[in-house]
């Protein structure tokens, strides 16, 4: 079955404690990115990478890290998370990003994280 | 830059009304628009596109029709139901982004 798996899908940490979200897809997807929803915000872009070690900041990147090693797998990290993090984190992926067909992006379930 | 503005929530309504989220863009050019829906719990699930002015995209009864000349991409249904209940997102494709809406909570009461 075709899909983006992400985990843990509830955190609860406390301020400081450096922390890993995973997400993984198996489509073989080279476009991946990372969002965050808040109340009244919709979502906003945290990073996104085009490719395999291609990364670049999305609209919100402050207080996060990313790596994409392989093409399946793209982490986000928190290496001092903050009580402003608290949120729902949802990983995307699609085909690619050109130009061309509008490719769907799958989301992720979704991981909520509570920083105390 | 590329904006999404929706209609403010909450929406509650009786099943079998027709229901209108309303959405409205800025962009340059004519990027693709989309509607996603969140269920209680779960991601984000595309639930219609358009990809360029007078498409009108349709998928589980819903229904939106790009309109250049409002900016517009109205979400419509004939009837719905209570398993209609979610939250709506419209969205356009943006530069390495989707840009997203604030979200439109939908509830429908039997």
């Amino acid at each position: 079955e075709a899909q983006v798996t992400q985990n843990p899908r509830y955190l609860i940490t406390v301020t400081g404690k450096k922390l890993t979200v995973t997400c993984s897809q198996n489509m073989n997807h080279e476009y991946m990115s990372w969002y965050r929803q808040d109340p009244g915000l919709g979502l906003r872009q945290i990073y996104y990478s085009m490719n395999v070690e291609v990364t670049d900041k999305g609209d919100v990147p402050e207080g996060y890290k990313v790596s994409r090693k392989e093409k399946r797998n793209f982490p986000l990290i928190l290496e001092s998370p903050s009580p402003n993090q608290t949120s729902l984190y949802f990983c995307a992926s699609s085909t690619s990003w050109g130009r061309g067909p509008s490719y769907e992006q799958y989301f992720g379930p979704g991981t909520r994280l509570t920083v105390t | 830059g590329n904006s999404v503005t929706q209609m403010e929530g909450p929406v509650t309504l009786s099943e079998e009304a027709f229901p209108t989220i309303n959405c409205t863009y800025t962009a340059t050019g004519y990027p693709s628009l989309f509607w996603y829906v969140q269920y209680p719990g779960e991601g984000l699930q595309l639930l219609l596109k358009a990809t360029k002015a007078d498409d009108k995209g349709s998928n589980k009864g819903f229904e939106a029709t790009y309109r250049k000349e409002t900016t517009s991409f109205h979400l419509e249904k004939g009837s719905v139901q209570v398993s209609d209940s979610a939250v709506y997102f419209c969205a356009l494709r943006g530069a390495q982004k989707l840009v997203f809406g604030q979200g439109t909570r939908l509830t429908i009461n039997p």
